[in-house]
């Protein structure tokens, strides 16, 4: 059975530094990670998709990688901003569905 | 274009009584599924549908939990006689059979439905 983990559960940090949030998974058969962002009382909105074959993906200020041999994802967002506050969530696809991690809730202050 | 909407967006009901939750997929995505966000806890799959084909349940908790799609587009997600514990945000995602750009298998999120039973 999959399981899907994130560390940390919360973090806080000034504006402008670089975030890093860690996702680690222990079915390595998976075909794709997908990263998510949930702000309160809202759905999920897509970050970035890394397919099993890929090693990493970018997106403006976002960069996430994927290592399937060590069943590790780290999303990194540079230079954060107020804006980016909200709940981080990463997914493990395989099967006929995604396994959520339980999420980082981030606060980035002005 | 129009994203995943699901409707209602708030449901308030009493133990016991039956809801239909419904979704409106992407138009053209064939895949669509369910999932349950209970309050301080991750998401849990529900069920998959694809296409035609057979839906995949193995998500759903209890005979409680029915879902149905008409071929490629609405789904109604119903859950009868409910119970306290039921309360949670349903969401629905959906996503396209092949993808561009190596985007195939993204997973697109409505809003969800905040389902409390008192």
């Amino acid at each position: 059975k999959q399981e899907v983990t994130q560390i940390p559960a919360a973090l806080s940090v000034p504006e402008g530094e670089n975030l890093v949030l860690n996702c680690s998974f222990t079915d390595s058969a998976i075909y794709n990670l997908q990263w998510f962002r949930q702000d309160p009382g809202k759905g999920l909105t897509s970050l970035l998709l890394i397919q099993s074959s890929q090693r990493e993906q970018t997106s403006g200020r976002l960069n996430a990688s994927l290592d399937k041999s060590s069943g590790r994802s780290t999303l990194y967002i540079a230079a954060s901003q107020p804006g980016d506050s909200a709940t981080y969530l990463c997914a493990g696809a395989a099967g006929n569905k995604l396994t959520f991690g339980g999420g980082t809730r981030v606060l980035v202050k002005p | 274009g129009a994203g995943v909407s699901q409707s209602p967006s708030n449901k308030v009901t009493e133990k016991g009584k039956d809801v239909e939750l419904r979704c409106d997929p992407i138009s053209g995505h064939t895949a669509l599924y369910w999932y349950r966000q209970r309050l301080g806890q991750g998401l849990e799959f529900l069920i998959y549908f694809q296409g035609n084909s057979a839906p995949d349940k193995s998500g759903l908790p209890s005979d409680r939990f029915s879902a149905e799609r008409t071929g490629e587009s609405v789904s109604t997600l119903t859950i009868q006689r409910t119970q306290q514990e039921d309360s949670a945000v349903y969401l629905c995602a959906s996503s396209p059979s092949t993808g561009t750009s190596g985007r195939w298998g993204e997973q697109f999120f409505g809003p969800g439905t905040r389902l409390t039973v008192l």
